[in-house]
């Protein structure tokens, strides 16, 4: 089944700075790549996702970029805010049409 | 419209109890799929069901079982619980097409003790 990978475990960021969470992957056949975030005691709530067939995409603040060949996408957060802290989770197609998950990033903002 | 539904929020039972967690999905959607979330760790996938049918089952022991209903509502049964099944259950629904994004439900606390 697909491995998921996600670095860093914790990253602190000062308020206004830019974050950059990365996972990599082990299925080349994986076509989409959702990123979900969960704060405390909440669901996971999806922030953003790609599909295999473009290699960016950005939302406002919040950006994901892919790179089929090297089997790596990542999660951009510019201008950080207080209220961006939270744990970050990156998902790619398991067997059929489950997601794996990484095992998150804690995201501090610091202002 | 109203978004995923869970119930309920919070469970405690003892070890060798069983469980009945329910879901409702988005209006419109026929796929639900359940992970189990430890503290600390991403989401870990249960079952998927899609149109009634289990279209996929993760590592897990054959103490939990699922179903989904004609209205596309599900629940997961979990028999002869033990200390590690204590987690938040989550259910996710989906269009059910490949590339279909995930929407959580808020959850079920469940504590084994």
């Amino acid at each position: 089944g697909e491995n998921v990978e996600q670095h860093p475990s914790t990253l602190s960021v000062q308020e206004g700075d830019s974050a950059v969470i990365k996972c990599t992957y082990s299925d080349s056949a994986s076509n989409y790549f959702p990123w979900y975030k969960q704060e405390l005691g909440k669901r996971p709530q999806l922030i953003i996702d790609i599909r295999s067939n473009v290699g960016e995409k950005k939302d406002q603040r919040i950006a994901v970029t892919l790179n089929k060949t090297a089997k790596h996408f990542s999660l951009h957060i510019t201008e950080t805010q207080p209220e961006d802290s939270a744990v970050y989770f990156c998902a790619a197609p398991g067997s059929g049409y489950a997601l794996n998950f990484g095992k998150g990033t804690s995201l501090l903002v610091t202002p | 419209d109203a978004g995923v539904t869970q119930s309920p929020t919070h469970l405690i039972k003892t070890r060798g109890q069983q469980v009945t967690l329910r879901c409702s999905p988005i209006s419109g959607h026929k796929s639900v799929s359940w992970y189990q979330q430890v503290l600390g760790q991403g989401p870990q996938f249960i079952f998927q069901y899609y149109e009634k049918e289990e279209r996929g089952r993760g590592n897990f022991p054959d103490r939990f079982s699922a179903r989904q209903f004609p209205n596309y509502s599900s629940e997961l049964n979990v028999n002869a619980l033990l200390l590690g099944d204590s987690a938040l259950y989550l259910c996710a629904s989906s269009l059910g097409q490949l590339s279909s994004a995930e929407y959580f439900g808020p959850g079920t606390r469940l504590t084994v003790t």
